[in-house]
């Protein structure tokens, strides 16, 4: 079974916010949430990630639940360049990532 | 600063003949890992090193086999390349950090098509 859920796909004009959901209910205590995007054909390239704070960086925001089951990543004024798929990642300890499908994003002008 | 290099960029092989993907980090990380992606579909992990002299199976290990060469170097081997192989390849590196990994850094891919 898959350990995230994220929408297929999504759209987004041009300068706005964007948030992207994920699920992951049955995150275990030690495993951290990572956000990766990969754009086009590209290698993934790392976003930002959180444990159960909620974090910010020069890329974008972190929200997670208290009860940790669900995150949110936004990326506060969207341009076309973070037209990407986006792959949220539960990780613990010293193990490999594991991606789902992720979400493909579509920034539109 | 070059991050994670993978050689070849492109290549294109007959079904049965062997050949070996090249990875090279120069960040000093401890641990390296080999992905496939198929067309439309999230990567999928074939092997991992999570340090020096050490290999461990992902998800998809069949028709592979992976040397970590040194703390550097971490090779992907196709002795006998079926069409089914046919992929994009990552190489990526991270480095353990306490309770998690720091990020992990990719590369630019190969693509490989076996005919």
């Amino acid at each position: 079974d898959a350990k995230t859920t994220q929408p297929p796909s999504m759209d987004c004009a041009e300068g706005r916010a964007a948030n992207l959901p994920c699920n992951h209910s049955t995150i275990s205590g030690n495993e951290y949430v990572y956000w990766y995007r990969q754009i086009h054909s590209q290698g993934p390239q790392y976003i930002i990630h959180g444990l159960k704070n909620n974090e910010t960086n020069e890329m974008a925001s972190l929200i997670i639940t208290e009860d940790r089951k669900s995150s949110t990543l936004i990326l506060p004024h969207a341009t076309l360049r973070d037209t990407a798929v986006y792959y949220c990642i539960p990780q613990a300890g010293n193990t490999p990532l594991v991606f789902g499908k992720g979400t493909r994003l579509s920034v539109i002008a | 600063n070059a991050g994670v290099t993978q050689t070849p960029k492109f290549q294109v092989l007959k079904t049965g003949q062997s050949m070996t993907l090249q990875c090279a980090q120069d960040m000093n990380h401890n641990s390296m890992y080999w992905y496939r992606q198929d067309p439309g579909m999230g990567l999928r992990l074939i092997y991992y090193s999570a340090s020096e002299g050490t290999t461990d199976k992902g998800e998809v290990p069949n028709g592979y086999n992976v040397s970590r060469l040194n703390k550097r170097e971490f090779s992907l081997r196709l002795e006998s390349a079926a069409p089914s192989q046919t992929s994009v390849y990552f190489c990526a590196s991270s480095v353990h950090v306490g309770q998690t990994n720091t990020e992990a850094f990719f590369g630019q891919g190969t693509r490989l098509t076996v005919v």
